[in-house]
């Protein structure tokens, strides 16, 4: 069964440093997602991705994040100067169609650790 | 913007039949949806409510009353396994869920 993929599955990083999370979405989905979960609270979403460009983004994701799909499978996150705040899970998620059948395919996550 | 309302926790014995509440407020909606949470592992999809009324996939059914802006999930013959988080979400036309802050599901022996 085709699955979404995520590396690392943990990565400790020192306050200040940059970050990239990378996803490979299931192979034939068009719209790409990532939410963060801080330990023990709800998922948050971050942004969307379609068609080579941002669809949203929420307030979270600021000047901080960027997102891009630099070839035909991989998705990536990036966080430039890491703060502690953004200590959390952070999952990538896809679908075939907008969200019109409310499914998302979700990794497993990447948590990371802002020291 | 969207905002959404369900208990943080419920427990129920194993075997026994538990409804876990969500009401929403949204500005733009298409439906509702339900997803499960082991442990902080990825949240996986159990069932869309796009409609008025009940949807049933095996053990799991989900409700939608548009109306009322409240959906609930309904979890039969709970087993052990079913212990873990339950999210509700809705989807706007954008696309993207938002989720609500979950549900701890404690089933006991």
């Amino acid at each position: 069964e085709p699955e979404v993929t995520q590396t690392p599955s943990h990565q400790v990083t020192q306050m200040g440093q940059e970050v990239i999370l990378r996803c490979v979405p299931i192979s034939n989905h068009l719209y790409f997602y990532w939410y963060r979960q801080i330990l023990g609270q709800k998922v948050e979403f971050l942004v969307s991705f379609y068609n080579n460009e941002i669809s949203e983004k929420s307030e979270i994701f600021d000047d901080q994040f960027s997102v891009e799909r630099p070839d035909g499978s991989n998705f990536t996150l990036k966080i430039r100067s890491t703060k502690l705040e953004d200590s959390a899970m952070y999952f990538c998620a896809s679908s075939r169609d907008r969200g019109n059948t409310g499914e998302l395919f979700f990794g497993e996550g990447s948590r990371l650790t802002v020291l | 913007g969207q905002s959404l309302e369900q208990p943080s926790e419920v427990t129920a014995v194993e075997g026994a039949i538990v409804q876990i509440n969500c009401t929403y407020q949204t500005s733009g909606f298409y439906g509702l949806s339900w997803y499960q949470q082991h442990d902080g592992g990825a949240p996986t999809f159990l069932s869309y409510n796009a409609l008025d009324g009940l949807e049933e996939t095996g053990r799991f059914s989900s409700f939608l009353s548009r109306s009322d802006s409240y959906g609930y999930l309904l979890l039969q013959e709970l087993q052990m396994k079913d212990s873990a988080s339950y999210f509700c979400a809705v989807t706007p036309p954008t696309g993207q869920l938002t989720f609500g802050s979950g549900t701890q599901l404690t089933v006991l022996p």
